[in-house]
C-alpha cells in the first residue's frame, strides 16, 4: 500500500464544476504539498500546509491532521486547469509522492 | 524566481552509453534532488545532496550516481544506460533541509534504445 494515496486517478469535468481532489497518507507529516504538473512535465507547487486551509484564487487546500487527509478544491474550473495534480507529504528530510490526479476539464 | 533548469528536454541513449543529466539553479539552494517519474508510480527520490560534495541515496539509487562540485550544480550519471531506466527525470532544489518547498526544473525525458 502506497504511503500518499490520491483520489480519484482521473477527473473529467466541464468547465464551470466545483472539483475536490483527495489525498490521504499513512506516515508522520511535517507539512503537505499539493503540486501541479501540466503537460510537457514542468511542476509548480501550489500549496505547502501544514495545517487548516489555505486559499489562492480558485484554488482551496485543506489538510486534516488527525484524519491524515488533505483535500484540493477548485471552484468554477476552467479548460486551462488541466493538469495532473500531485500530492507530496514531507516525511523526515523526504517528499514522499502520491501518484497523482489527472483532470481534464472541457469547455 | 528560483529558476530550476536541466541540460536537456529530450534525450535519446543506446543501452550501455554513459548518461550525464545537469541540473543548475539560480538561487543558491542548499538542497538539491533528482527525481523519476513513470507512470502509476510517481515521483520517486533517487539521489539528494545537502552540499557541495555531499550526497545521500534515495529510495531507488541502483544503477545511478551523482556529482555536485558546485552549489548550483547537481548532476546524475547513469553509468551503463538500460532500457529500464527510460523515464522522466526530473530536478528539484529547496532552501534547506526540512519543509521548504521545492522548486522543480521542466523535466529530461530520457528514452534508452
Amino acid at each position: 500500500k502506497n504511503e500518499v494515496e490520491q483520489s480519484p486517478q482521473n477527473l473529467t469535468a466541464q468547465e464551470g464544476e466545483f472539483i475536490t481532489i483527495n489525498c490521504s497518507y499513512s506516515v508522520g507529516i511535517s507539512a503537505l504539498h499539493w503540486l501541479q504538473q501540466h503537460p510537457g512535465g514542468g511542476i509548480v507547487s501550489l500549496f505547502m500546509l501544514s495545517s487548516g486551509k489555505k486559499k489562492h484564487g480558485r484554488l482551496i487546500a485543506t489538510i486534516n491532521i488527525q484524519e491524515k487527509h488533505s483535500s484540493l478544491h477548485i471552484t468554477a474550473s476552467h479548460p486551462r486547469d488541466s493538469a495532473v495534480y500531485i500530492c507530496a507529504v514531507h516525511n523526515t528530510d523526504k517528499l514522499i509522492f502520491g501518484t497523482g490526479t489527472r483532470l481534464q476539464v472541457f469547455p | 524566481d528560483v529558476k530550476v533548469t536541466q541540460s536537456s528536454r529530450y534525450l535519446v541513449k543506446r543501452t550501455g552509453e554513459k548518461v550525464f543529466l545537469e541540473c543548475v539553479q539560480d538561487m543558491d539552494h542548499e538542497n538539491m534532488f533528482w527525481y523519476r517519474q513513470d507512470p502509476g508510480l510517481g515521483l520517486r527520490l533517487i539521489y539528494f545532496s545537502y552540499d557541495v560534495k555531499m550526497k545521500e541515496k534515495g529510495d531507488i539509487p541502483e544503477g545511478y550516481s551523482v556529482s555536485r562540485e558546485k552549489k548550483e550544480r547537481f548532476s546524475l550519471i547513469l553509468e551503463s544506460a538500460s532500457t529500464n531506466q527510460t523515464s522522466m527525470y526530473l530536478c528539484a532544489s529547496s532552501l534547506g533541509a526540512g519543509w521548504y518547498e521545492q522548486y522543480f526544473g521542466p523535466g529530461t525525458r530520457l528514452t534508452v534504445t
